[in-house]
């Protein structure tokens, strides 16, 4: 199965601050990731699909980028709302699997 | 309004079998890939299983394969999820999700907690 790391596990960050979350897959997937954002006691939702597509209705602040091995998501311009814990998700090969997830807390 | 509903959760005995479900609505079901997907308490995302649109292919995480089986059924619009043997391992919030490769649509979850 294909492994996916995710750095940094947490961080700290501030409303207005850019944030940046790699993700490493341990083979590469071309361009078969997506990203989801998760609050406390709600289903994840998608923001990213495609490595770099915007889901519909997610704020142009989240933007994906990367390609085989080496993912990033930027939030630029930190919300309120943004802070939650972040996960990828590849798609090129069955078992699909998630990575372990990166918080972002208020600073 | 999309909806995904999961049941079936609750407390079983290690060793023992659970069938959890998940009533759709609101998105045509039979032209989607289904999935369900699993978080133990305080943890992270793990995918279980997916299963084609039309049923023909199913797919299963290591970790269950052997164990659990995906099944829909597309005139009811409904997923579901056999699960035998189960174990302390499996205890976690089971969601359903619909999309192909990611997963665009999520239920809330039910609980199950494998514990004597």
């Amino acid at each position: 199965a294909i492994q996916l790391t995710q750095s940094p596990s947490s961080l700290a960050a501030s409303v207005g601050d850019r944030v940046a979350i790699t993700c490493r897959a341990s083979q590469g997937i071309t361009s078969a990731l997506a990203w989801y954002q998760q609050k406390p006691g709600k289903p994840p939702k998608v923001l990213i699909y495609d490595a770099s597509s915007l889901e519909s209705g997610v704020p142009s602040r989240f933007s994906g980028s990367g390609s085989g091995t080496d993912f990033t998501l930027t939030i630029s311009g930190l919300q309120p709302e943004d802070f939650a814990t972040y996960y990828c998700q590849q798609f090129s090969n069955y078992p699909f699997t998630f990575g372990p997830g990166t918080k972002v807390d208020i600073k | 309004q999309v909806l995904l509903v999961e049941s079936g959760g609750g407390v079983v005995q290690p060793g023992r079998s659970r069938r959890l479900s998940c009533s759709t609505s609101g998105f045509t079901f039979r032209t989607y890939g289904m999935h369900w997907v699993r978080q133990a308490p305080g943890k992270g995302l793990e995918w279980v299983a997916a299963i084609w649109f039309d049923g023909s292919n199913k797919y299963y995480a290591d970790s269950v394969k052997g164990r659990f089986t995906i099944s829909r059924d597309n005139d009811k619009n409904t997923l579901d999820l056999q699960m035998n043997s189960l174990r302390a391992d499996d205890t976690a919030v089971y969601s359903c999700a619909a999309g192909y490769n990611w997963m665009e649509y999520w239920g809330q979850g039910t609980l199950v907690t494998v514990s004597s």
